[in-house]
């Protein structure tokens, strides 16, 4: 089994909600990522988490705040938010870093 | 340059075999991978291979690495309307644990 989920599958909040995304698997992979990736663009890397504790943010603004409760749990804490960050937000995961990730479907955000 | 680089588009005919290239930037990337990405969809993970390695082939999927050169090709045989997808190219640099850089992805688009 190989399945990352991620729910909502789509998104739509103000810029004065606050939300959140959620992400899991049980693979027992002790990394997890969050991607933000625009329309017709690479995704790009935002945050990964090694064995529950945050190893790379990629200088993404506060409005974004992720936690790791567990290891099979990942959020990403939203608030505040401009319509800008509107994205596929994907997850992912691997058995550790360096070694192959897989991504769960995604959360469409829109942003009004 | 610091990007993975991939051609934008490709066309082919059902039944053709098709061929996605890349060319990658750090020679000390342990692995290189294929990703495909269909319409609203997550990342799946096609294969991947070890720098070491010249050839891998996993069913209709061939992956040639030319690590002299730092160019990957991803070979599908037998292209069916369902390869319809924008292929990504990723490479996972070792530097600090970090996650995989992408290339700007290859749409590609099978007819009938």
């Amino acid at each position: 089994d190989t399945e990352v989920t991620q729910t909502p599958k789509h998104l739509v909040m103000g810029m004065t909600n606050k939300k959140s995304l959620k992400c899991e698997q049980h693979m027992g992979h002790r990394a997890m990522y969050w991607y933000k990736q625009k329309a017709k663009k690479p995704p790009e890397l935002m945050f990964v988490y090694s064995y529950e504790k945050l190893s790379i943010n990629e200088s993404v603004p506060s409005r974004f705040s992720p936690e790791c409760p567990n290891s099979s749990l990942l959020n990403l804490h939203l608030h505040a938010l401009q319509p800008e960050d509107s994205a596929l937000y994907l997850c992912a995961s691997s058995q550790a870093q360096l070694y192959e990730q897989y991504f769960g479907p995604g959360t469409r955000l829109t942003v009004t | 340059g610091e990007d993975v680089e991939q051609s934008l588009f490709l066309s082919v005919r059902e039944g053709d075999s098709s061929v996605i290239n890349c060319t990658y930037t750090d020679s000390s990337s342990t692995y290189l991978y294929w990703y495909k990405q269909e319409p609203g969809a997550g990342l799946q993970l096609l294969t991947y291979i070890f720098s070491n390695m010249d050839m891998k082939q996993d069913q209709r999927l061939t992956v040639l690495l030319n690590k002299k050169d730092k160019h990957l090709s991803l070979r599908i045989a037998d292209t069916q309307t369902g390869d319809s997808a924008i292929y990504f190219c990723a490479e996972s640099r070792n530097q600090a644990g970090t996650a995989l850089i992408f290339g700007k992805g290859t749409t590609l688009s099978v007819s009938s």
